[in-house]
C-alpha cells in the first residue's frame, strides 16, 4: 500500500516564529489533506490539496503531486498552534492513509 | 451545521466486556468511516460504509468487531469480547464522496471527536 512520511517527527517553536512541515508519499494519490490534533484529540481540517497552493489566514500548504510531496506553514506561530500535525493521502475508495504525525509544541 | 457526533466519549471496560460505540454523521454525508487511531500514531481505517452498504471492512477484526450502519445514516460499532489490545480511540468520519473523478472538495472528510477506549 502506499507510505506517508512526515518529518519532522517533533518541533519546539518559540511564540512567533514560523515552520514548514513535511509530507512525502510513495504513490500518486486523489485526496491529500492537512489536519491538526488538539490537545483535545479532536481532528480538524486545516486543507484538502490534492496539488496546488492554498492559504487559511497564518497557515498554508502547497502539493507538488508531481514529486509526490506536500508542505504546510505555520507562519507567525502561536501557543493554540500546539499539537499534533497529520498528513493524510488516499489509497483507494476514499480510504485515507495517515502519516505519523509531527508534534508541535509552541512555547510563549 | 453540527459536526460528526460520537457517544461515548470515554469508556473504561473489563477485558472480555462487550462495548458499543456510536456515531451520527453529518447531515447529507453517504459516505461514513471508521478509524482507530492508537497512542502515538495516525488513525487506521476499519471500516467504510456508503449508504448502508459496508464497501470495505477488509481492516476490520471481524472475529470481535462488527459495525452497521442502518438506514444509512447513524452507524455503531461494536466489540465483543475486548482485549486489552484494544484500548485506542475510536474515531468516526463523514463525506459526501461520490467515486466520481474530480469530485474535489466532496471527498474532504470530516472526524467526530472520538471515543477513547481503556480496557483493563
Amino acid at each position: 500500500g502506499i507510505q506517508v512520511e512526515q518529518s519532522p517527527p517533533d518541533l519546539i517553536l518559540q511564540e512567533g516564529a514560523n515552520s514548514t512541515l513535511r509530507c512525502n508519499f510513495s504513490d500518486s494519490v486523489n485526496n491529500l489533506q492537512w489536519f491538526h490534533q488538539n490537545p483535545w484529540g479532536q481532528l480538524i481540517n486545516l486543507f484538502y490539496i490534492p496539488s496546488g497552493t492554498k492559504q487559511n489566514g497564518r497557515l498554508s500548504a502547497t502539493t507538488v503531486a508531481t514529486e509526490r510531496y506536500s508542505l504546510l506553514y505555520i507562519s507567525s506561530s502561536q501557543t493554540t498552534d500546539s499539537g499534533v500535525y497529520f498528513c493524510a493521502v488516499t489509497e483507494y475508495g476514499n480510504k485515507l492513509v495517515f502519516g505519523a504525525g509531527t508534534i508541535l509544541r509552541v512555547k510563549s | 451545521e453540527a459536526g460528526v457526533v460520537q457517544s461515548p466519549r470515554y469508556k473504561i471496560i473489563e477485558k472480555k466486556q462487550p462495548v458499543a460505540f456510536w456515531c451520527n454523521p453529518i447531515s447529507g454525508h453517504n459516505t461514513l468511516y471508521w478509524y482507530r487511531q492508537n497512542l502515538g500514531q495516525g488513525p487506521e481505517l476499519l471500516i467504510r460504509y456508503e449508504n448502508e452498504e459496508a464497501v470495505d471492512d477488509s481492516q476490520l477484526p471481524k472475529d470481535r468487531f462488527s459495525a452497521e450502519r442502518l438506514k444509512g445514516v447513524d452507524s455503531t460499532l461494536k466489540i465483543q469480547p475486548a482485549e486489552l489490545g484494544d484500548s485506542a480511540v475510536y474515531l468516526c468520519a463523514s463525506s459526501s464522496w461520490t467515486g466520481e473523478a474530480g469530485a474535489q472538495e466532496a471527498d474532504t472528510q470530516y472526524f467526530g471527536p472520538g471515543t477513547r477506549l481503556t480496557v483493563l
